[in-house]
């Protein structure tokens, strides 16, 4: 397969917890990895393989996945994780890489 | 932590080429492996390929196949991707990724990315 959907927005409101999904066949085989982009900058790396987050990633960030499907999990979330949240993760053949089409997450 | 500084933006005319730089400050560079990801205004991530230092594999996106190149020179810890027969929808920004080690994911580092504009 060489698909990763994502919702395209997703709201939350300030100190709930927000999961943005990624669904994929490729994902039953590859782990997902996730960028979080903010307006006018590049793509930072906050979560990869099984739930491993990068250093200077706030733990509120988690990672979990099932089947066919990558969640991010950011639990009680704050003003600044308003951003784009893509996901990425090999085809179905391991050579190729893939992306989400981002959501845009809202912090009400 | 590696940081990755990218040339600067440009304008192409519509058949030509164009060549990004992307220079690595710190760690080891010949055990880096490098991928190339576009953005188009308002769009999502794509990616291009990449090229794996340790063993000099490249890989690309079957969309770029036949007309990207990936290289590296490690005299001056720099790695190039040149893109050939350049269309108006080829105006991006072009991001430079790098991680340590001989697989191709995850993107660790990041440049600051490089607007290139096709245009006549």
């Amino acid at each position: 397969s060489s698909e990763l959907t994502q919702d395209p927005a997703v709201s939350v409101a300030l100190g709930q917890t927000v999961r943005i999904t990624c669904q994929g066949d490729s994902l039953r085989r590859f782990s997902a990895n996730w960028y979080r982009q903010k307006p006018g900058q590049a793509p930072v790396l906050v979560m990869y393989g099984k739930n491993m987050r990068p250093s200077g990633i706030p733990d509120r960030f988690s990672g979990s996945s099932s089947e066919n499907t990558a969640s991010l999990t950011i639990t009680g979330p704050q003003a600044e994780d308003e951003a784009d949240y893509y996901c990425s993760s090999r085809d179905s053949s391991g050579n190729l890489v893939l992306f989400g089409g981002g959501t845009k997450l809202t912090v009400l | 932590q590696v940081q990755l500084v990218q040339s600067g933006a440009e304008v192409k005319k519509p058949g030509s080429s164009m060549t990004v730089s992307c220079k690595a400050y710190g760690g080891i560079f010949s055990t880096f492996t490098f991928n190339w990801v576009r953005q188009a205004p308002g769009q999502g991530l794509e990616w291009m390929g990449g090229i794996i230092s340790l063993s000099g594999t490249r890989n690309y996106a079957p969309e770029f196949q036949d007309r990207v190149a990936f290289t590296t020179d490690s005299s001056t810890n720099t790695t190039y991707m040149e893109l050939s027969s350049l269309r108006s929808d080829d105006t991006a920004f072009y991001y430079c990724t790098g991680r340590a080690g001989r697989y191709l994911t995850p993107f660790d580092w990041w440049g600051q990315g490089t607007l290139v504009a096709v245009s006549s």
